[in-house]
């Protein structure tokens, strides 16, 4: 059975670094075939894709934040750690991981993580 | 700005069919597979359709997915109350690249 799930600050400050931590089970993030990504959601508006970490050691970000952004692995410890720097109010959203498959989806999702930016 | 366009809300009566579009170009929707994501209120996405018109497991048969050119759909057959969610395509862009969320259709059940 794979479950993940999210961890970090529920509230960061304006211009702090926000580290999210994505703790999983029921897979191994050693195989080429299979990846972690992060994605957030506002409240009340739409998913969007922040990143993506293959077992290979391969990574992808969106473009708008890719300098922002950065995702590492612990296959030993079976999680993935986004963090973004420069946080700012409009970085509020629901923070998800979710498991992928290459060719499949993001087929299992962690229940989310509300980070809240505020002074 | 999505670069997937749903319309943002779609409604139909219990037992109804109802589709819901997302209209992409021939960077994502016309190469590559087509996912479709299902929000309850309050709850995490779950994994619906993926390769353009594969159910996930336990899905059930009311829901299917068809892609052609550069638009893709989802049909809900047999609307049920609890069909009452935001749906979301997604699709991986080559220009990017990276994945792109369509804005999402809220679906109400009346």
């Amino acid at each position: 059975q794979i479950t993940l799930k999210e961890s970090g600050p529920t509230l960061v400050k304006p211009t702090q670094t926000l580290t999210l931590t994505c703790s999983f089970s029921g897979f191994s993030l050693s195989d080429s075939g299979v990846g972690v990504v992060w994605i957030r959601q506002p409240p009340g508006k739409a998913l969007e894709w922040l990143a993506l970490i293959y077992g290979n050691d391969e990574k992808h970000y969106s473009p708008s934040l890719k300098t922002r952004l950065t995702i590492t692995k612990d296959t030993s410890k079976n999680q993935v750690v986004l963090t973004m720097t420069n946080m700012a109010p409009v970085d509020m959203a629901t923070y998800y991981c979710a498991h992928d498959r290459p060719g499949y989806g993001f087929g299992y999702w962690g229940q989310g993580a509300l980070v809240t930016v505020s002074s | 700005q999505s670069v997937l366009t749903q319309p943002p809300s779609a409604s139909g009566t219990p037992g109804q069919r109802v589709t819901i579009s997302c209209s992409g170009s021939s960077s994502n929707v016309g190469i590559n597979p087509v996912n479709w994501y299902q929000q309850l209120p309050g709850m995490a996405p779950k994994f619906l359709i993926y390769n353009d018109n594969q159910r996930s497991s336990g899905v059930p048969d009311r829901f299917s997915a068809s892609k052609t050119g550069t638009s893709a759909s989802l049909a809900i057959s047999g609307l049920r109350s609890e069909d009452e969610a935001d749906y979301y395509c997604a699709v991986w862009d080559n220009s990017l690249p990276g994945v792109i969320f369509g804005g999402g259709t809220k679906l109400t059940v009346l």
